[in-house]
């Protein structure tokens, strides 16, 4: 077990919806990453927040949004979703803010979009 | 062209085998990461390193910064070690990702 949840674990929803999923990160890491896992295109980095600031920006489309909260959990916003976004969505914490330190993964969510 | 690539794609084992994967990237990094994968999907970080090597049990990681390639070797494995090794690195703000390494070691 990292220490790192997210919810819920699986999601199925129709295009057009809005979903949002969350993460809450070991006790103590201020940063949050997000990533999507899909089947044709591996896993890329979606968006980092350190002490709930932007901290970098990957692939992130214009349909998703991120923001972290001061409690430190952080949550993924997709919006008009598309059959393309289906993908299982991992989010990472660590202690670390500016470089990529050791990061522990939560078990991931699961979104099929019909 | 992708930043990272991995090889070999697939590799089959037998049980106790030394095993040893590739990962070259093309950009520079601040960092390169190990990750594992397993069947049930949840990830595991192994080892982070920017030079050097570093050993954890039978795990080795090892980086040519001059080279851009980083090798993972498994002593003696063993069938629990079956899993997806993925290569990461972050170059700036960016991070990318190899297509893994899909490992079975056979008993």
């Amino acid at each position: 077990d990292s220490g790192v949840t997210q919810t819920p674990k699986h999601l199925i929803t129709a295009t057009g919806q809005r979903v949002t999923l969350r993460c809450s990160p070991r006790s103590g890491d201020l940063s949050v990453y997000w990533y999507q896992q899909s089947l044709d295109q591996g896993l890329q980095f979606l968006i980092q927040y350190y002490n709930g600031e932007e901290r970098a920006k990957g692939n992130i489309l214009e349909r998703f949004s991120a923001q972290q909260f001061p409690d430190l959990h952080s949550e993924l916003n997709l919006s008009s979703l598309e059959l393309g976004d289906s993908a299982l969505y991992f989010c990472a914490s660590s202690a670390a803010p500016g470089t990529w330190g050791a990061q522990y993964f939560g078990p991931g969510t699961r979104l099929t979009v019909t | 062209k992708n930043e990272v690539e991995q090889s070999p794609q697939n590799l089959t084992a037998q049980e106790g085998e030394f095993i040893t994967i590739n990962c070259s990237y093309s950009v520079g990094i601040s960092a390169l990461h190990w990750l594992q994968q397993h069947p049930g999907g949840g990830i595991v970080s192994l080892f982070m390193l920017s030079s050097g090597k570093k050993k954890h049990g039978r795990l080795i990681a090892t980086i040519n910064i001059q080279e851009k390639h980083s090798s993972l070797h498994i002593t003696a494995s063993h069938p629990r070690d079956s899993a997806v090794y993925i290569c990461a690195v972050r170059s700036g703000n960016q991070f990318y990702f190899g297509t893994g390494t899909s490992l079975t070691v056979i008993p």
